[in-house]
């Protein structure tokens, strides 16, 4: 089935660094979906991505779909301490009900 | 902005013991999702609903779970013997137009 994995596991970043997690799909994506999830909370939104070479911004934080419509990536600039949660990107299945497969997740800790 | 609400936000229970997980989902939406999260792990499909059918369930949405639309617009997640791996936090989740999914805040079953 199809399985979507992400690197690294951890990060640990410095407060006002910069850093990048990257997620890969082992099936060609429609699109790519990224979640925050906080310490405690749910997941939460923050972007989709659907064409191939797409880069997407959200102040600090900047979204790109691979040109294979395989893989992404996201990176946080000038990372701050509310950045501090677990970063999942998630793909929806090609099969009926298009349910979302998500990534392990990239947990991240911010050092002030 | 639309929200998903679930109740309780934490149940404790007995193994063995038959749990009922609820869930209202965004209105007016035919897809529905169960997910559970072990704790730290990711975030894993149990079953998608639609048009008050199931169309898609994972290998972990056994014998033992069910899902059912009581009234037009409570979901509920059955589980009638928990096993202590059955602790986790389960969402519930709606999709919601280009804005990815809904989840709501879940569930916290602790099972002893």
């Amino acid at each position: 089935g199809q399985q979507v994995m992400q690197i690294p596991q951890y990060q640990h970043v410095q407060e006002g660094e910069d850093f990048t997690t990257y997620c890969n799909s082992s099936t060609t994506l429609s699109n790519i979906q990224w979640y925050k999830q906080r310490p405690g909370g749910h997941p939460v939104f923050l972007i989709q991505l659907v064409k191939s070479g797409e880069v997407k911004k959200q102040k600090r934080l900047t979204f790109q779909f691979g040109e294979a419509k395989k893989n992404s990536s996201l990176h946080i600039t000038a990372t701050q301490t509310t950045d501090v949660g677990t970063y999942f990107c998630a793909g929806p299945s090609k099969a009926a009900g298009n349910k979302l497969t998500f990534g392990g997740g990239t947990r991240v800790l911010v050092k002030p | 902005e639309p929200e998903v609400t679930q109740t309780p936000s934490h149940q404790v229970t007995q193994m063995g013991q038959e749990v009922i997980l609820r869930c209202v989902p965004i209105s007016n939406h035919l897809y529905f999702y169960w997910y559970r999260q072990i704790l730290g792990q990711k975030v894993e499909f149990l079953v998608s609903f639609y048009n008050n059918e199931i169309s898609e369930k994972s290998e972990i949405f056994d014998d033992q779970f069910s899902v059912e639309r009581p009234d037009g617009s409570n979901f509920t997640l059955k589980i009638r013997s928990t096993k202590l791996e059955d602790s986790a936090m389960y969402f519930c989740a709606s999709p919601y137009r280009t804005r990815g999914y809904t989840f709501g805040s879940g569930t916290r079953l602790t099972v002893v």
